[in-house]
């Protein structure tokens, strides 16, 4: 069974255009994150949550935004995507060792 | 500031042993992690050292040393499905965060 489920798994909008990623999980974990990730790049850390606290990263841009209304559900929020914000959103739980993350499978955007 | 350095690519032939080195520069050290990222998917969990010494998991195990600041993940038996990029990553300070490596692209070659 899936335990980190994202969708939609591909996602092409339009430059300035607004877009919702969604992310759940099946484990009722209460860190999330949300990660960019670009080609040959490794993960950039954009948010974590620990339960409904939320933590911005200082160098996360503006144009991104955040939301968990409850445990399972967390979903980020591109306000005007640019070219440059074309990349790999992964979302991640985290275990209690804080050392072991699952990430889900992630979601590819396309900005044209 | 708070680093991991690795090397950007390695090469090696299906059957053989590769080890992959990490270098880490941390204001607090809790641990080293490793993780496997196929092309277009997401990372998976590999291992983790809390302490010094050598963790065994099948075909791969990783090496801690805190003395030196330095990691390794040792794959034996390569198959050309591990061809695959690989990072190591560490909690920034102790908070709930990674901090990743720049990532090996490791091809495994006929």
């Amino acid at each position: 069974d899936a335990m980190v489920i994202q969708n939609p798994r591909y996602q092409v909008t339009q430059f300035g255009k607004p877009v919702t990623l969604s992310c759940s999980q099946t484990l009722n974990h209460n860190v999330m994150y949300w990660y960019q990730q670009k080609s040959s790049q490794a993960p950039k850390l954009l948010f974590h949550y620990y339960d409904k606290d939320f933590n911005n990263e200082a160098d996360t841009p503006d144009n991104f935004q955040s939301r968990r209304p409850n445990t399972s559900f967390c979903f980020l929020d591109i306000r005007s995507p640019g070219l440059g914000d074309a990349a790999m959103y992964l979302c991640a739980l985290g275990t209690q060792t804080y050392n072991e993350q699952f990430f889900g499978p992630g979601t590819r955007l396309t900005v044209l | 500031g708070q680093s991991l350095e690795q090397p950007s690519e390695v090469t090696a032939v299906e059957g053989a042993i590769v080890q992959i080195n990490c270098t880490y520069q941390t204001s607090g050290f809790y641990g080293l992690s490793w993780y496997q990222q196929h092309d277009g998917g997401a990372p998976t969990f590999l291992s983790y050292n809390a302490l010094d010494g050598l963790e065994e998991t099948g075909r791969f195990s990783s090496f801690l040393s805190r003395s030196d600041s330095y990691g390794y993940l040792l794959l034996q038996e390569l198959q050309m499905k591990d061809s695959a990029s690989y990072f190591c990553a560490a909690p920034m300070d102790s908070s709930y965060k990674l901090i990743f490596g720049s990532g090996t692209r490791l091809l495994v070659r006929p």
